[in-house]
């Protein structure tokens, strides 16, 4: 069974730095085929894409979030690390991250997410 | 950045309704689409992919359409646990980007 948690602090201050780690199991990150994005969500607004981090360790990032995000995988422990610096409140969000390259390499849709992990931004 | 433009942002709809959500893209994305479900509380669950095919285990009343810049989901026949929030989302960029959602809601 395929499945990916989030895990990392419900609560941190403005200015601080946000890490969250995805681990996933019934699939391997070196996987050629397999990448793992980060996407957030506001209470009550739309869903987010922020960062991606494809098989051969290429990354992506969302462009107005780009200079605040890293995105990093440890293989050997099954793990997705993003790292967000400068927290503002407008960061609240539940934080997901979800797979890549179940269905088709042509088809880089999110196929399976983990549940999410809500994280407050406030002093 | 491709932007994905859903209307409409809501819609009341009966059990038994045909429902119709469209979702354009700022760009030409070649049925490079996907869409989602979610309900309050919990993660997007994937329907659809490359525009029409319907991920494993999806009902057959979810269907897609579309091309170049304009797709649509349709439900052909609305059930209960079909009142949700729908997304779809452009993957021909490696800069993914979601539509802002369209919320399905009990007439």
């Amino acid at each position: 069974q395929v499945t990916l948690k989030e895990s990392g602090p419900v609560l941190v201050k403005p200015t601080e730095t946000l890490t969250l780690t995805c681990t996933v199991s019934g699939f391997s990150l070196s996987n050629a085929r397999m990448g793992v994005s980060w996407i957030r969500q506001p209470p009550g607004k739309a869903l987010e894409w922020l960062a991606h981090i494809f098989s051969n360790d290429e990354k992506s990032y969302s462009t107005s979030l780009k200079s605040r995000l890293t995105i990093s995988k440890d293989t050997s422990k099954s793990q997705v690390v993003l790292t967000m610096t400068n927290m503002d409140p407008v960061d609240t969000a539940t934080y997901y991250c979800a797979r890549t390259g179940g269905i088709a390499a042509a088809d880089p849709a999110f196929d399976i997410w983990g549940q999410g992990t809500m994280v407050t931004v406030s002093s | 950045d491709i932007q994905m433009t859903q209307s409409p942002s809501s819609l009341s709809a009966s059990v038994g309704d045909r429902v119709t959500i469209t979702c354009r893209a700022s760009q030409g994305i070649s049925n490079s689409l996907a869409w989602y479900q979610q309900k309050p509380g919990k993660a997007p669950k994937l329907l659809l992919y490359a525009a029409s095919r319907l991920e494993s285990g999806v009902p057959s009343r979810f269907s897609g359409s579309g091309s170049g810049t304009d797709y649509t989901l349709t439900i052909s026949s609305l059930q209960p646990e079909d009142f949700a929030t729908y997304y779809c989302q452009q993957y021909y960029s490696t800069l993914w980007t979601f539509g802002q959602g369209t919320k399905v809601e009990i007439k």
